[in-house]
């Protein structure tokens, strides 16, 4: 069955840089959720989309910006990087439903290192 | 409102049981549960709804105490394969909703 794909899978980047996370949802998932997990924490909600509308909004910071496409991929771009940015971040996605709530499949992540 | 897990990590032989519970101090609308090994994505076990329900996945089973707002997950006869972080995830109000997730149970099995 096809998976949430996302690229690249590993970046390493200098600080003050930028860079671009991309995902792919699964075919007919229409949502797109973004979490970014640190060493030996949890995975922290960034922002999600729904039909290429921004839904919620978790912690994500002002340098950081996300859209989904009419193709329903989706774009992280993450501006000015931080030592503490370095993480992993995975894009999830699902099929809205209105009956209750659906699954969030997870990508396998990109691991960005900010040096 | 981040949810608890208990315990932070469980050391098991092989063959042997486990449960983990994640408790919320606000009402919740479901419970998601995930296993994550080390680098890799969290892979999905299931889900439970509000309205207090049990599901199973070959011999990893949950439930859903509404009135406790606490969810656990049966881990039986446990393989090598179990071993991982596993996280419970939350939706408060409604569902389709970001999840909340606990800090994580780390599961060790030994042969």
């Amino acid at each position: 069955a096809a998976g949430v794909i996302q690229s690249p899978r590993h970046l390493i980047k200098e600080k003050r840089e930028t860079a671009t996370l991309k995902c792919y949802p699964i075919p007919r998932h229409d949502t797109v959720y973004w979490y970014q997990q640190g060493p030996g924490q949890d995975p922290q909600f960034l922002i999600s989309f729904y039909e290429k509308m921004q839904s919620d909004k978790g912690s994500i910071p002002d340098r950081f910006s996300a859209q989904q496409f009419s193709d329903y991929h989706s774009e992280l771009n993450m501006s000015s990087l931080e030592l503490g940015d370095s993480a992993l971040y995975f894009c999830a996605s699902s099929a809205w439903t209105s009956a209750y709530t659906d699954t969030q499949y997870f990508g396998p992540g990109t691991r960005l290192t900010v040096l | 409102q981040q949810p608890v897990q208990s315990p932070q990590a469980v050391i098991l032989r092989e063959g042997e049981d486990a449960v983990i519970n994640c408790s919320s101090s606000k009402a919740l609308y479901s419970v998601h549960w995930y296993r994550q090994k080390h680098g890799e994505a969290p892979v999905f076990l299931m889900i439970l709804l509000k309205g207090g329900e049990q599901k199973g996945h070959e011999k990893i089973s949950a439930s859903f105490n509404e009135k406790k707002q606490q969810s656990s997950l049966y881990l039986t006869a446990s393989q090598l394969s179990y071993s991982g972080t596993y996280f419970c995830g939350t939706e408060i109000d409604s569902g389709n909703t970001p999840l909340v997730f606990g800090k994580g149970t780390r599961l060790s099995v030994i042969a």
